[in-house]
């Protein structure tokens, strides 16, 4: 059973850029693609974007500009970096897998974007 | 990219009821990469449905989904109190991967 934990800062100052890091247990990263979604409080999903292990990306246009995600496979994790963040990117950011629809998720992390 | 728009915004049933939840897409779903999650307060979502009629593993059987092209339906057979929750669609057929808004199921 594959097992997902993100971690990273909670609160990220406007401007600056959101990092954060998700830990695969319970199955090889070289499986699946991982993909990042956030939720912004009491509103629906987003998905951000994947990639694959053999580093092959794929994002969202809406945030592509701003967005990278890698992956580390000697560590069995992948991340997310989001620049020049602003308030309406406080969300719950969500790491997940999946190869049809996503199996996978993690229990996800609150990130901030405050002053 | 590809807008879903899910119907009704809100559903009030009784358990034991039969819930029929529906998602339509502005344009066709390729090969019907459509997915449904349930999502409960604090939780992450899980995965119902995918390939708009196959069950994840460990979904019970009183969920099934149906549709085809641009128009999709979750449906709850016989409603138990745990399944009072958000219900969301998702295509992921065509980039961007896009959700619905979801749908609220709650109790009359």
């Amino acid at each position: 059973q594959v097992q997902l934990q993100e971690s990273g800062p909670g609160l990220v100052k406007p401007s600056e850029t959101l990092s954060l890091t998700c830990t695969v247990s319970g199955g090889s990263i070289s499986s699946y693609f991982w993909n990042w979604i956030r939720q912004p409080p009491g509103k629906g999903l987003e998905w951000i974007g994947y990639i694959h292990y053999r580093g092959g990306t794929n994002y969202n246009p809406s945030l592509k500009s701003r967005v990278t995600i890698s992956v580390d496979t000697s560590k069995n994790q992948f991340s997310l970096r989001l620049s020049s963040v602003t308030a309406a990117d406080t969300a719950v950011y969500y790491c997940a897998a999946g190869g049809s629809g996503v199996t996978y998720w993690g229990q996800g992390t609150l990130v901030t974007v405050s002053s | 990219e590809i807008v879903l728009t899910q119907s009704p915004g809100t559903l009030s049933l009784s358990p034991g009821e039969r819930a029929t939840l529906s998602c339509r897409a502005r344009q066709s779903v390729s090969s019907n990469y459509l997915a449904w999650y349930q999502q409960k307060p604090g939780q992450a979502p899980r995965l119902l449905i995918y390939g708009a009629s196959s069950r994840a593993t460990g979904i019970p059987d009183r969920f099934s989904g149906s549709g085809s092209g641009t128009d999709f339906t979750l449906t709850i057979s016989r409603l138990e109190p745990e399944d009072f929750a958000v219900y969301y669609c998702q295509q992921y057929g065509s980039s961007p991967y896009t959700f619905g808004q979801g749908t609220k199921l709650e109790i009359k």
